[in-house]
């Protein structure tokens, strides 16, 4: 199994509802990662967990919490969300490998409408 | 700090002609050197990625890359277009950022159109 997988692929919410991103991966990876892309512009990073713990916050508003439950699993909950936050968000994990050589594997995204 | 440049945003050519995206990258150490792709909708899928040794690197699809030190170029070839490379590519940039972890730097992408 070399997929990541991300439920759900559209979420439509307003600005006051709570609402959840689901990733998960089975190929042992121990890095995982959240990427929020908008149209026309590549991926940026949001956030890092390595070994279940956040290893990186690229100063992220905190109205996205991310979690990591398990090995397996990572969350992205949405809170309050404002317009500009719609995009898509993308979800990643890596081997642990020395150096920079690992490869990053994405999901499909899940496209998040705020309105 | 690592940067990758990618030049020129959109790419047009033909079915059947030489495939060529640019991509140029500032390293201070060794870099590890990845082209994705995303088509419409979709993920990135790695093509392919240049960490040590051959600097000729063979990829999915047809595609593959050379890593110039001397002119820190890691451009992207693939000799004959077919319409389903029609796709956003990215260059990307990697280091390692401790615990385990990597962090992958993009650069901005080039839309591949190709005509019939």
């Amino acid at each position: 199994d070399t997929e990541v997988t991300q439920t759900p692929k559209h979420l439509v919410m307003g600005m006051t509802n709570k609402k959840s991103l689901k990733c998960e991966q089975h190929m042992g990876h121990r890095a995982m990662y959240w990427y929020k892309q908008k149209a026309k512009k590549p991926p940026e990073l949001m956030f890092v967990y390595s070994y279940e713990k956040l290893s990186i916050n690229e100063s992220v508003p905190s109205r996205f919490s991310p979690e990591c439950p398990n090995s397996s699993l990572l969350n992205l909950h949405l809170h309050a969300l404002q317009p500009e936050d719609s995009a898509l968000y993308l979800c990643a994990s890596s081997p642990r490998l020395a150096g920079g050589e690992a490869e990053l594997f994405f999901g499909e995204g899940s496209r998040l409408t705020v309105l | 700090a690592q940067s990758v440049t990618q030049l020129g945003s959109h790419v047009s050519v033909s079915e059947g002609a030489l495939v060529l995206l640019r991509c140029n990258y500032s390293s201070s150490v060794p870099p590890y050197l990845f082209w994705y792709v995303q088509y419409p909708n979709q993920g990135l899928q790695l093509l392919l990625k240049y960490t040590t040794g051959a600097t000729l690197v063979k990829g999915i699809n047809g595609f593959e890359a050379e890593f110039k030190k001397s002119e820190t170029s890691f451009h992207l070839t693939k000799p004959s277009a077919h319409m389903s490379d029609a796709a956003e590519y990215f260059c990307a940039v990697s280091r390692f950022s401790g615990a385990g972890s990597y962090q992958l730097t993009f650069g901005k992408g080039t839309k591949l159109s190709v005509i019939p």
